[in-house]
């Protein structure tokens, strides 16, 4: 049960469009439609962003987007916002009730 | 609104047993809804889920963990707790329990608890 991969790092202006990858195997993102993506404020607790590849939590603003093709995830963040500067982590599904989360992506609001 | 607190000593000594409860208010503990997990962060890196356990009892465990680890619920208490043995420094990190909500959010963790420091350390 391997870590999925993120990009170390995304950045982009207020305004503008970041898209994270998340890629991991036919065993995990790959096999199910159970990706979740997480926000994490520094010295905070995650935050659910995104469940099921693509469906909102209430509250959380649809500029955040999610889809999957194969074995990789994204998320995408459109029109950049200073408070969206934080970690992201993806996680999956993994089967017979186990999962794994990404490497996360520190996301910078330039 | 449901609310998840952890607890338990911030430093454990090396080869003892870690051991950490997760509080839960302003709901109910028992739902086929719900099942209730624990995930960890070392400081300055990423999220490891450690392991579920529904409030039935039933346990799942990461398979890097699983012959260290156990997960348990005391629903008369609302609570649910971690015991993970034979701890080295590689156990040093924030530990948060969380909801994951299976009926409404897809095998998702959707309340988190704020996480408690453990430092494994002599």
């Amino acid at each position: 049960q391997s870590a999925l991969t993120q990009p170390p790092s995304a950045s982009g202006s207020p305004g503008q469009s970041v898209t994270i990858s998340c890629t991991g195997t036919s065993s995990d993102v790959g096999g199910y439609d159970y990706v979740s993506w997480y926000q994490q404020h520094p010295g905070k607790a995650p935050k659910l962003m995104i469940y099921e590849v693509s469906k909102w939590p209430s509250g959380v603003p649809d500029r955040f987007s999610g889809s999957k093709s194969g074995n990789t995830a994204s998320l995408t963040v459109s029109g950049l916002q200073a408070e969206d500067e934080a970690d992201y982590y993806c996680s999956s599904y993994a089967g017979s009730n186990t999962f794994v989360f990404g490497t996360g992506t520190k996301v910078t609001v330039l | 609104q449901l609310q998840l607190q952890e607890s338990g000593p911030g430093l454990v000594k090396p080869s003892e047993t870690l051991s950490l409860t997760c509080s839960v208010s302003g709901g109910s503990i028992i739902s086929s809804s719900y099942y209730w997990g624990w995930i960890r962060q070392p400081p300055g890196r990423g999220l490891e889920w450690i392991g579920s356990v529904s409030y039935s009892g039933s346990t799942y465990y990461n398979p890097s963990l699983k012959s260290r680890l156990t997960i348990s619920v005391d629903t008369s208490k609302t609570q649910f707790s971690l015991k993970l043995s034979s701890v080295t420094a590689a156990d040093t990190a924030v530990y948060y329990c969380a909801r994951r909500g299976d009926a409404y959010y897809g095998r998702a963790f959707d309340i988190w608890g704020q996480g408690t420091m453990v430092t494994v350390s002599s």
